[in-house]
């Protein structure tokens, strides 16, 4: 999978405030979903994922969101800090087959 | 615990030399390996991946090549380097297991600057 040629969207949030990072996913028969955070110059790193059984997991800050009707999938970050600061992907999976979405920048003011 | 590693961390190389990156993932067995591609400010290209040693699927046409010699080990060469190559090269690994989770987990990545 890939997702090249995109420029990314960014979000900017006060320190404190929570951020709602969206993502729309493009098969309706993906069955597992994963959310990334990428910093700058590293490696992506695994946040939370979810199972399309489920419509919502709650992890240490984070929440994701699944709303199979309209192939959302979002990603909720509470009392942002400025550590969250950085790119955030979302992958859905369908057997075994990974596509990842384009990301969203973070940026958190202080 | 499982643990990925590539290396360089940076290089800086001029056009037409040759390439070769290398990554291996320690604490698992048969792992899946991947090659991403990230221009800067931009998503994951998927470049390569395996499913075994010397099992080599390629996702675009490109000037590189991949190699699995050895079941952790996972090679990313050029014969030439272009212009175009430059960018941030990610190594992946995942184990897929019952249900149809196979989450991939990257490595620190390199940052390939071709002049």
């Amino acid at each position: 999978g890939e997702s090249v040629g995109l420029h990314l969207p960014t979000l900017s949030v006060q320190e404190g405030d929570n951020s709602i990072i969206n993502c729309a996913y493009s098969n309706s028969a993906s069955d597992y979903f994963i959310w990334y955070k990428q910093e700058s110059g590293k490696g992506p790193q695994f946040i939370i994922d979810i199972r399309s059984n489920m419509d919502k997991r709650q992890g240490q800050r984070v929440t994701v969101l699944l709303n199979k009707t309209v192939k959302h999938l979002s990603l909720q970050i509470a009392a942002t800090q400025p550590g969250d600061s950085a790119v955030y992907f979302c992958a859905e999976t369908l057997r075994f087959k990974t596509i990842f979405g384009a990301g969203t920048r973070l940026f958190v003011k202080a | 615990s499982q643990t990925i590693h590539q290396w360089p961390a940076t290089l800086v190389q001029p056009v037409g030399s040759p390439l070769s990156l290398e990554c291996t993932v320690e604490g698992t067995s048969n792992p899946n390996l991947y090659w991403y591609r990230q221009a800067a400010g931009r998503g994951l290209q998927l470049l390569f991946y395996s499913v075994g040693i010397g099992q080599i699927s390629s996702e675009v046409p490109q000037n590189l090549s991949a190699s699995r010699p050895q079941d952790r080990q996972f090679i990313l060469s050029s014969k030439k380097l272009l212009l175009s190559d430059s960018g941030f090269y990610l190594c992946a690994w995942s184990v897929r297991l019952a249900g149809g989770t196979d989450t991939q987990y990257f490595g620190p990545g390199t940052r390939l600057t071709v002049l």
